[in-house]
């Protein structure tokens, strides 16, 4: 698989309910970002965990980092309609420049 | 709130012709890049770029790729010779700091090549 992948591909779930997506990745790391898109547009920046972090947490959203397992995981409790969109995890890969590898994304629909 | 901004939303073009995709970053950032998605798949890196010359490529930048900050404001990137399957939502963004910051994404100009 390619540096950051991203499981599930799709997630349906209920207003209320928590969402829990994963990402894993192949290549160390400096740190790891999750990002949010709505249909058709631009990317938002949700949160950053760096490589010594083990868990992070920002309103309702939560973040683990497990660097032995090369794997995170985005939790997102009380989900709401409007948390419909897709997430990707993204990856700042230790080479000499900057570069940031996105996966493929979790495409999550909330019903009301 | 600043933003990054890019023109054109959208950008229809003949295949083999130069199309230049427009960004102006967030004033105070200090590193760009250029990111593309094809429709339904995932954003792929492009390049990103500091002090006036490219940091990192990917593969998919080769020759027919080029990027540019031609002022204090804009960064554009041009595609010399477009091909079908340059078709993608074309998004930059910007950093005040590179690896370890939130990058702020513009939001996007999609580029059809008939």
């Amino acid at each position: 698989s390619q540096q950051g992948e991203e499981d599930p591909q799709a997630l349906s779930i209920q207003e209320g309910e928590n969402a829990t997506m994963n990402c894993s990745y192949k290549t160390s790391i400096n740190n790891l970002q999750w990002y949010r898109q709505n249909s058709g547009r631009g990317l938002v920046h949700l949160i950053l965990i760096r490589s010594n972090e083990r868990e992070k947490h920002s309103g309702r959203l939560r973040v683990t980092l497990d660097t032995s397992k090369k794997s995170s995981s985005l939790l997102i409790t009380a989900s709401r309609a409007a948390d419909t969109a897709s997430y990707f995890c993204a990856t700042d890969a230790r080479t000499g420049g900057f570069k940031t590898i996105f996966g493929a994304g979790t495409r999550l629909f909330v019903k009301a | 709130e600043p933003e990054v901004t890019q023109t054109p939303s959208h950008q229809v073009t003949q295949m083999g012709q130069e199309v230049i995709l427009r960004c102006v970053p967030i004033s105070n950032h200090l590193y760009f890049y250029w990111y593309r998605q094809i429709l339904g798949q995932k954003v792929e890196f492009l390049v990103s770029f500091y002090n006036n010359e490219i940091s990192e490529k990917s593969e998919i930048f080769d020759d027919q790729f080029s990027v540019e900050r031609p002022d204090g404001s804009n960064f554009t990137l041009k595609i010399r010779s477009t091909k079908l399957e340059d078709s993608a939502m074309y998004f930059c963004a910007s950093s005040e700091t590179p690896q370890g910051a939130e990058q702020y994404f513009g939001p996007g100009t999609r580029l059809t090549v008939t």
